[in-house]
């Protein structure tokens, strides 16, 4: 029953690092997301994608870039990590129709100092 | 106006009270709306599907008025456990995009 699943779960950064985070579902869903939810602001999406080999923006894509090279794994990677990109990420998943439940992951909590 | 925009919350209410949130969305091609639940430091995870005859689960009841532009999720005899954030979720782009309110705080006190 693994679902959504993201790795690292936790991690600290330094400014000016690069990262990526993993994202992995196993219920055969074309749409793939990634969000960060900050206090006060709630989920905003980065990027998504709709397909193997697409990807889209969403509402704050800057400093962020995303691959979906394989239909069960959507990348989220941080070039230049920034204090502002501390966050908690959430990848999402859901079969294609915005009628059907989406699917979180438990959550990456991303810390740059 | 926002795409979604919830009651800020948060709303603090005693075991068995009946407490109501409201929702409402700015796009009227929006063709799809849920309820999800969120926990502390958790995802959020579905509570319910919202439809256009309004629906009931247990507890808790749903509706949805288009013309209006409006959801609403009630709950009745709140029990300590339903003490988390509710999320009001609309979808209906053409990428199917989920638009996600910010949410509201509830909490139940014994």
């Amino acid at each position: 029953n693994a679902g959504v699943t993201q790795t690292p779960k936790f991690r600290v950064l330094k400014t000016g690092q690069s990262m990526t985070l993993l994202c992995a579902q196993d219920m055969n869903h074309e749409y793939m997301y990634w969000y960060r939810q900050d206090p006060g602001m709630g989920l905003r999406l980065i990027h998504y994608s709709v397909g193997e080999g697409t990807t889209a923006k969403g509402e704050v894509p800057d400093g962020y870039n995303v691959s979906r090279l394989k239909k069960q794994n959507f990348l989220l990677g941080l070039e230049s990590a920034a204090p502002s990109q501390t966050s908690v990420y959430f990848c999402a998943s859901t079969t294609g129709s915005s009628g059907n439940t989406i699917y979180f992951g438990e959550g990456s909590w991303l810390t740059v100092v | 106006r926002k795409e979604v925009e919830q009651d800020p919350g948060p709303f603090n209410v005693p075991e068995g009270a009946t407490v109501a949130f409201n929702c409402t969305y700015s796009n009227s091609a929006s063709q799809s709306f849920f309820w999800y639940r969120q926990d502390c430091r958790k995802e959020p995870k579905l509570l319910m599907s919202v439809y256009s005859s309004g629906n009931e689960d247990g507890r808790f009841t749903a509706q949805l008025n288009r013309a209006s532009q409006y959801i609403s999720l009630l709950i009745r005899d709140s029990k300590l456990s339903d003490s988390a954030t509710y999320l009001c979720v609309v979808g209906g782009g053409s990428q199917g995009n989920l638009i996600f309110g910010k949410g509201t705080k509830l909490s139940v006190k014994p």
